[in-house]
């Protein structure tokens, strides 16, 4: 079974530029999770999605932070414009209901 | 708020010996999570605990659940080198299944 995917797995820019990050879940997993994890901490939960409709996006940075999963599948989550704090490495989840979360390799961004 | 708290946050070990890591946490859950991290890598799923006293064992590693201590405890028995990596506790919310929130990690190094 294939298992969580994301895209980029490495991201350099410049603050103020936009970035976008890609998830495609286990398939046949209904929620989706984006968590940021900053070097040092364990993973904050950013955004979660009940095939496409949003459960909790309590901890997302909205004035700069979007994520949409349109078709029920795959995820992309966007900054725009980005901060020297977003720095850190952002991961997708998914699971089957709310059962155990499978983590994708994450995407590392670095903003200077 | 759920806080999830974990100690010690680093943790140095001779092979062969034994340790407890310890998971505290705020509010009231029923379910509780232990993951491994290895470095640049991402999460990789441990026990899931369910319900009060509920204990899983997974090779050198057992982790237990005291819902009314609010305490979860990963005991590493005989350790080795492999088992060196961070390993985080992550706890869900009772009123969102599968809203975890994790601690900050223990970064586990075992020495020869």
């Amino acid at each position: 079974e294939a298992g969580v995917a994301q895209s980029p797995r490495y991201k350099i820019i410049e603050k103020r530029q936009s970035v976008a990050f890609w998830c495609n879940p286990i398939s046949g997993h209904a929620t989706l999770y984006w968590y940021q994890q900053i070097l040092g901490q364990g993973p904050k939960l950013l955004i979660q999605f009940q095939n496409n409709g949003v459960v909790d996006d309590s901890q997302l940075p909205k004035d700069r932070f979007s994520a949409e999963r349109l078709k029920g599948v795959d995820s992309t989550l966007k900054i725009q414009p980005a901060k020297l704090e977003d720095s850190a490495v952002y991961l997708c989840a998914s699971s089957s209901e709310a059962d155990t979360q499978y983590f994708g390799p994450g995407t590392r961004l670095t903003v200077l | 708020e759920l806080k999830v708290e974990q100690n010690p946050l680093f943790l140095s070990m001779q092979e062969g010996k034994n340790y407890t890591i310890y998971c505290n946490y705020s509010t009231t859950s029923d379910r509780l999570y232990w993951y491994r991290q290895d470095p640049g890598k991402s999460l990789e799923s441990l026990f899931v605990l369910l319900s009060n006293g509920a204990v899983k064992q997974e090779g050198r590693l057992m982790a237990s659940l005291d819902t009314k201590a609010r305490l979860s405890t990963l005991h590493i028995t005989a350790a080795v080198h492999d088992l060196s990596a961070t390993y985080f506790c992550a706890v869900d919310n009772n009123t969102n299944a599968g809203k975890s929130t994790f601690g900050d990690g223990t970064t586990l190094t075992v020495k020869p």
